[in-house]
């Protein structure tokens, strides 16, 4: 297991277009967690599910940002009509109830609106 | 609502030389407090946790509930420190997440 993974790693879009990420977290991660970075900044917590259910969402996620984790494995981060204010770095991380709690992340996926 | 502050943008320390990093903390229950290290074009990863109360590649860091602090120590800076270092907060009252300061670039020179 290489860790948690997204993809795609870079996204430059035009304004107004919708883009997708996706997580896949460590196997057998039953939590996953979406942040937001901006430069110069510290992560923002976006969301987070444990298995398949959302249990949270910060103030943050406006009704243009959507997440799923359909099956309790994979999450995707949807980000409808794109503005300028979205570009940033999104991670995703996970972790396990069963062994401890720690929270790994991922590499990020950068996102340039144009 | 948590809060995590990390008043230094920049610390810059010559080799064998200490270096300490700053942490406030607000939360009016009890914190679980964390240290994360971003290496160049790495990913963010755990340098250390306060329960854990163990030193990681010679860095220590001490909660102290009076000060609301979580302040990152180590006695002899080596280049390899260098890096971007992030103090976080879990308020497990409210639901399992990190809060994260704006973090520290730690600059050893040679």
């Amino acid at each position: 297991d290489t860790g948690v993974s997204q993809n795609p790693r870079h996204k430059i879009t035009k304004r107004g277009q919708n883009v997708t990420f996706r997580c896949d977290p460590i196997s057998e991660h039953n939590r996953l967690y979406w942040y937001r970075q901006t430069l110069g900044q510290g992560p923002e917590f976006l969301t987070y599910f444990q298995n398949e259910a959302q249990l949270e969402k910060s103030r943050l996620l406006s009704d243009r940002f959507s997440a799923e984790r359909p099956k309790g494995s994979f999450s995707t981060l949807e980000i409808q009509r794109t503005e300028q204010g979205d570009s940033a770095m999104y991670l995703c991380a996970s972790s396990s109830t069963a062994s401890g709690n720690t929270i790994y992340f991922g590499e990020g996926s950068w996102l340039t609106v144009v | 609502a948590q809060r995590v502050t990390q008043p230094e943008k920049l610390l810059s320390v010559f080799k064998g030389a200490p270096v300490e990093l700053k942490c406030n903390y607000s939360y009016s229950g009890s914190p679980e407090l964390f240290w994360y290290v971003q290496y160049s074009r790495q990913r963010l990863q755990l340098l250390l946790r306060h329960i854990s109360r163990e030193s990681i590649k010679g860095f220590t860091a001490d909660l102290n509930k009076g000060e609301t602090s979580f302040h990152l120590k180590k006695p002899f800076a080596q280049e390899e420190d260098s890096a971007m270092y992030y103090c976080a907060l879990n308020a497990r009252a409210a639901g399992n997440k990190l809060t994260f300061g704006g973090g520290t670039r730690v600059l050893v020179k040679p």
